[in-house]
């Protein structure tokens, strides 16, 4: 069984400011995980994923997040926010054993850049 | 080159009418997924193929969902009788091979509104 938890539905930054985006995983079997981020009316978009390789991870956008297996976290970052950086956020976990591959997600966080 | 896409973008429907919603993956993958992404929430697993075999329907929610990749390309997903609650986005991706670690790319998704 597999789960994620994205802790708040909504965060406010600055333009400028870092964002922060926290997800927490829990998976039975060594995870796969992955940030998407959703803009309005359009579907799901790849940023960065995790696949038992490195454990910071860069991707699109200036978009980082380091996994932490101690703390089954896997946070993305960003040192700077730029208002087209205004989007929802879905971080998932897939599994490395056998059987379907089926993304498990959280139920989205919300970022909103303030000028 | 072409992403997933999916039709149709929006679809109203009366409730007891049937439904069917197509996705066209990007050619050459192998795996096929459907979700359901309920307003607020994040996508959740509907079912999945690889080619043409239907490998898992854990998530389909009812027996009144139905969904078929006849020649491991296109799909459609039907919803018989539909209901209120059936009311959602339902997301198409693909991936190119069966390992989890790789990418799902997904559709635009359609949007169904069941009055």
């Amino acid at each position: 069984a597999q789960s994620v938890t994205q802790l708040g539905s909504h965060v406010s930054v600055s333009e400028g400011a870092l964002v922060l985006l926290r997800c927490n995983y829990s998976s039975s079997v060594p995870p796969y995980l992955f940030w998407y981020v959703q803009y309005p009316n359009q579907g799901l978009q790849l940023l960065l994923k995790y696949t038992s390789a490195a454990t910071l991870v860069k991707g699109i956008n200036g978009f980082e997040a380091e996994f932490k297996k101690s703390e089954t976290s896997f946070h993305l970052t960003k040192p700077s926010a730029h208002m087209s950086d205004a989007a929802e956020y879905f971080c998932a976990v897939t599994h490395s054993g056998a059987g379907s591959y089926q993304l498990t997600f959280g139920k989205g966080t919300k970022l909103s850049v303030i000028p | 080159g072409a992403g997933v896409s999916q039709s149709p973008r929006y679809k109203v429907a009366k409730r007891g009418q049937d439904v069917a919603l197509r996705c066209d993956p990007i050619s050459g993958h192998v795996s096929l997924f459907w979700y359901q992404q309920a307003l607020g929430q994040g996508p959740e697993f509907l079912t999945y193929f690889q080619n043409e075999a239907q490998l898992d329907k854990s998530g389909l929610p009812s027996d009144r969902f139905f969904a078929e990749r006849p020649e491991g390309s296109v799909s459609t997903l039907k919803i018989q009788r539909t209901q209120q609650e059936d009311s959602a986005v339902y997301l198409c991706a693909s991936s190119l091979s069966t390992s989890g670690g790789n990418e799902q790319f997904f559709g635009p998704g359609t949007r169904l509104t069941v009055l």
